[in-house]
């Protein structure tokens, strides 16, 4: 069966630190990868996704970045947090069936980033 | 621009009452349809997916879809304090990523 992965679960940063966030999917082959960030009492805001390695689609310019060097992993950074970085991240993973995004989406268990 | 629109609630229940949950949105276009149940804290949970119109059931859960009226909603049977839980809305069409409601905040008392 599937699963993805995401670390680290919880950390505190100060501004203008940086940011790596990694998240693995196992168990698929070419998935659809997305970032998705939610803010506390907002809805989801998708970030980034790749549909394949090296592939990168930025959804809201700001001064977060994705790669996804292999097929099943996908990295969030920042080089410099800003306060406004705070929030739930949420990695996710589709089946590619058909029209790219029409397929089921499927949550890591988030990492929450506390800027100070 | 596409919208998902969901009531913020808290939608309040009785233990084993029906719960109703609706959402609607914009594009006609429109070709799946989820929902996602997110406990306090956790990250959004797959529930079900719709992508005709009419009635899907799987256990106490049942997706209406009318796409006529860009209307699809979640129906919980004998509802639990344990579905208390954010229900979030989401739609996807094609080569689009998917447009997430805001969800719906869900209380089911003892």
């Amino acid at each position: 069966s599937q699963t993805i992965h995401q670390w680290p679960a919880t950390l505190v940063q100060p501004v203008g630190s940086p940011l790596s966030l990694e998240c693995t999917v196992e168990g698929t082959s070419n998935p659809n990868l997305y970032w998705y960030r939610q803010a506390a009492g907002r809805g989801l805001q998708l970030l980034f996704y790749s549909v394949g390695i090296g592939q990168i689609s930025s959804e809201v310019p700001q001064n977060l970045s994705a790669s996804r060097p292999q097929d099943r992993q996908f990295i969030l950074s920042s080089k410099k947090l800003l306060l406004s970085d705070s929030g739930f991240y949420l990695c996710a993973w589709s089946v590619v069936a058909g029209a790219p995004h029409t397929g089921e989406l499927f949550f890591g268990e988030g990492s929450r980033l506390t800027v100070l | 621009q596409k919208e998902v629109e969901q009531n913020s609630g808290p939608l309040s229940v009785p233990e084993g009452a029906i719960a109703s949950l609706n959402c609607t949105y914009s594009d006609r276009g429109s070709q799946s349809f989820f929902w996602y149940r997110q406990y306090s804290g956790k990250s959004p949970e797959l529930i079900m997916s719709i992508y005709s119109n009419g009635d899907k059931e799987d256990g106490r859960f049942t997706a209406q879809l009318n796409k006529a009226s860009q209307y699809v909603s979640l129906l919980i049977r004998d509802s639990q304090p344990s579905d208390s839980a954010t229900y979030l809305c989401a739609v996807g069409r094609g080569y689009s990523t998917l447009t997430f409601g805001k969800g719906t905040m869900l209380l089911v008392s003892p």
